[in-house]
């Protein structure tokens, strides 16, 4: 498709319960990002993916993230054992890579709320 | 010091003015700058990407990068009400899955 999909669009959880997001990316993009946008404004990059192979996962809270891109499936962001402070909009984005120019198209989110 | 520093704002003009946004980054090692937009309860979409020092300029909008200055800018013309949104500049050290630092964002209002 056209659009980056997310699922779900919403998520609540208990704190210490586990938390997985879901992310299509755009049929033929070769990268996907995830990223954590907390109050409003503060984005954070989480992860990259070149296929499913990880490109960089600097911005990984190893602890308790993890995140796959596997084949024939969409990709996933897992929290294990969420903590209040998980609680942001988790935004996926995908890009083709082009020598001199990119575009990352940006899903609409998951809003995740950790009680 | 964060990476990118960008003036949350709230900026708010009357339809029509000239917006000025603009962020400083520390890296001199950044290579690509982009200008997002968000609407509230939105993803990010990509406005405006730049390479070089200079100028871009794109309908109403125009880019600026001074890599000298560690300086980046984006002005709207003639600006509308449905400008009205959040403005995120973003820059990454290389093309492909290298991670994008994004400033804090300015909200803009365009009043009517």
């Amino acid at each position: 498709g056209e659009e980056v999909a997310q699922t779900p669009k919403h998520l609540v959880r208990g704190e210490g319960q586990k938390a997985k997001l879901y992310c299509a990316p755009i049929k033929g993009h070769s990268y996907v990002f995830w990223y954590q946008q907390v109050l409003k404004n503060e984005f954070k990059f989480l992860i990259s993916f070149q296929n499913e192979n990880v490109f960089d996962e600097t911005g990984m809270p190893k602890e308790r993230f993890s995140a796959k891109c596997l084949p024939n499936s969409p990709c996933s962001l897992e929290i294990q054992a969420t903590k209040l402070e998980d609680s942001a909009v988790y935004f996926c984005a995908s890009s083709q890579r082009e020598p001199t120019q990119e575009t990352q198209y940006f899903g609409p989110g998951t809003r995740l709320l950790v009680l | 010091q964060k990476e990118v520093e960008q003036d949350p704002g709230p900026l708010s003009v009357p339809e029509g003015a000239i917006v000025s946004l603009n962020c400083t980054y520390s890296n001199s090692a950044f290579q690509y700058f982009m200008w997002y937009r968000q609407y509230s309860r939105k993803g990010p979409e990509l406005l405006m990407y730049t390479y070089s020092s200079g100028n871009k300029e794109d309908g109403r909008f125009t880019a600026q990068v001074d890599k000298s200055s560690k300086y980046i800018s984006l002005f709207i013309r003639d600006s509308q009400p449905s400008d009205s949104a959040t403005y995120l500049c973003a820059m990454k050290l290389g093309v492909g899955g290298f991670k994008t630092i994004f400033g804090a964002g300015t909200r803009l209002f365009v009043k009517a």
